[in-house]
């Protein structure tokens, strides 16, 4: 299977604040990577799909980038409700015996 | 407005098996392109992808869940279910029905249930 590593595990920012959240692939997944975000005892939600593009009614100070085995997810300035935790999600399944795999999460908490 | 609503016991006993069935809305699980999935996320927080089914019966699983998944779809009721064999304390988790959307070969999720939490214990 492919692993997603997720870094950092922990960010501390303040309101305002562009913040940079990585995600690594084991192998190359082309663009096959979506974003979510999760708030306490909430599902997650999806924020960004094919590596870079928004899900409808996400807001535009997120965006995403990458392809192949590295990719990141931009807050440009966070917001009192982006405290959250973020996974990334690979979705490459291009053998019959592969699947999803999600990192392991990146809390935003306040600084 | 697509909704997703998983139900079942909370607690089963270890060597039982847990049955969990999700009732769509504002959707059909007949719907082209769309793979209606299970996913659990473990209490230290890691997400889990278990398996899905289309609509035409073809089911996917994790491999490392296989021998004891069964997921099945009921299309005159609008839903799709899971049941998990033999499950241990290790299956304790938040149980989560999503709607995957297809992209080439793989899915996306844009639609989640609430989650149910399923603790496996005597």
């Amino acid at each position: 299977d492919i692993q997603m590593t997720q870094s950092p595990s922990t960010l501390s920012a303040s309101v305002g604040d562009r913040v940079t959240i990585t995600c690594r692939a084991s192998q190359s997944i082309s663009v096959w990577l979506a974003w979510y975000q999760q708030k306490p005892g909430k599902a997650p939600k999806l924020l960004i799909y094919k590596a870079s593009t928004l899900q409808s009614g996400v807001p535009s100070r997120f965006s995403g980038s990458g392809s192949g085995t590295e990719f990141t997810l931009t807050i440009s300035s966070l917001q009192p409700d982006d405290f959250a935790t973020y996974y990334c999600q690979q979705y490459n399944e291009q053998r019959s015996n592969s699947y999803s795999t999600f990192g392991g999460g990146t809390k935003v908490d306040i600084k | 407005q697509v909704q997703l609503q998983e139900s079942g016991p909370g607690l089963v006993k270890p060597s039982q098996t847990l049955s969990l069935t999700c009732t769509v809305s504002g959707d059909s699980v007949s719907s082209i392109g769309h793979y209606w999935t299970w996913i659990r996320q473990y209490p230290g927080k890691g997400l889990e992808w278990i398996g899905y089914i289309y609509y035409s019966g073809s089911t996917h699983y994790n491999p490392s869940l296989r021998s004891r998944i069964t997921v099945s779809v009921d299309t005159s009721e609008n839903q799709f279910s899971l049941e998990l064999s033999s499950v241990t304390a290790a299956d304790t988790a938040v149980y989560y029905c999503a709607r995957g959307t297809r992209q080439w070969l793989g899915e996306y999720f844009d639609y989640w249930g609430q989650g149910l939490l399923v603790t496996v214990s005597s």
